[in-house]
């Protein structure tokens, strides 16, 4: 079973313009991560957000945290070509990573 | 830069044939995973090891899939018989462990289509 549900699902946006999407979980966590996969390869790590932060910047990567709703979200600004992946959030409890199904996000040119 | 490797990268193989894939994890890395991703669907924690030990394997289908971890460092995941919804790309994942689950680092997968 998959604790983080990811929406939306798809996310088409012109290049230039800023992608985000949300991740709700059910129980409670140590931390937060998010991993992009780019089709037919395996998943590298983006970001790691813990329980007792509110928000992370990575370069043109903002997450959220919002432990009180149960909810995180991932911003990209400024897309380009090469942001087209999956991107999944995954939840830490006891040790164990579970994963989301994944916001496909399509970057048109 | 360490990566995890992966072999075979693809295999077809027929239902009821015995399947296996091998991972070596980043150096030094304690923990390592097996996941199962469907197309279009989430990786699914299949088994995880601490070293050599079996921490979490309550997703693995134990009447037909084995892993094991011998020495503590690469690992080995086999399917026997393999059933046509065994069909799925699977991933191995290393991390240094610890009291949290922190970044993983995958491998490029195994993709798996049985016939």
């Amino acid at each position: 079973s998959q604790q983080g549900e990811e929406d939306p699902q798809a996310l088409s946006i012109q290049e230039g313009e800023n992608a985000t999407m949300n991740c709700s979980y059910k129980t409670s966590i140590n931390n937060l991560q998010w991993y992009r996969q780019n089709s037919g390869r395996g998943l590298v790590h983006l970001i790691l957000i813990r329980s007792n932060e509110r928000e992370k910047h990575s370069g043109r990567l903002r997450v959220t945290l919002d432990t009180s709703k149960k909810s995180s979200s991932l911003l990209i600004t400024a897309s380009r070509a090469a942001d087209t992946a999956s991107y999944f959030c995954a939840t830490d409890l006891d040790y164990k990573l579970s994963f989301g199904a994944g916001t496909t996000v399509t970057v048109r040119a | 830069e360490a990566e995890v490797a992966q072999s075979p990268r693809y295999k077809i193989t027929e239902k009821s044939q015995a399947v296996a894939f091998w991972c070596d994890p980043i150096s030094g890395h304690a923990t390592l995973y097996w996941y199962r991703q469907i197309l279009g669907q989430g990786p699914e924690l299949l088994v995880q090891f601490q070293d050599e030990s079996v921490v979490d394997d309550s997703q693995l289908p134990k009447d037909r899939f084995s892993a094991e971890r011998l020495k503590g460092v690469d690992s080995t995941l086999k399917i026997q018989p393999a059933e046509l919804g065994d069909s799925a790309m699977y991933l191995c994942a290393s991390s240094l462990g610890g009291a949290r689950a922190g970044e993983l680092f995958f491998g490029e997968g195994s993709r798996l289509t049985v016939l």
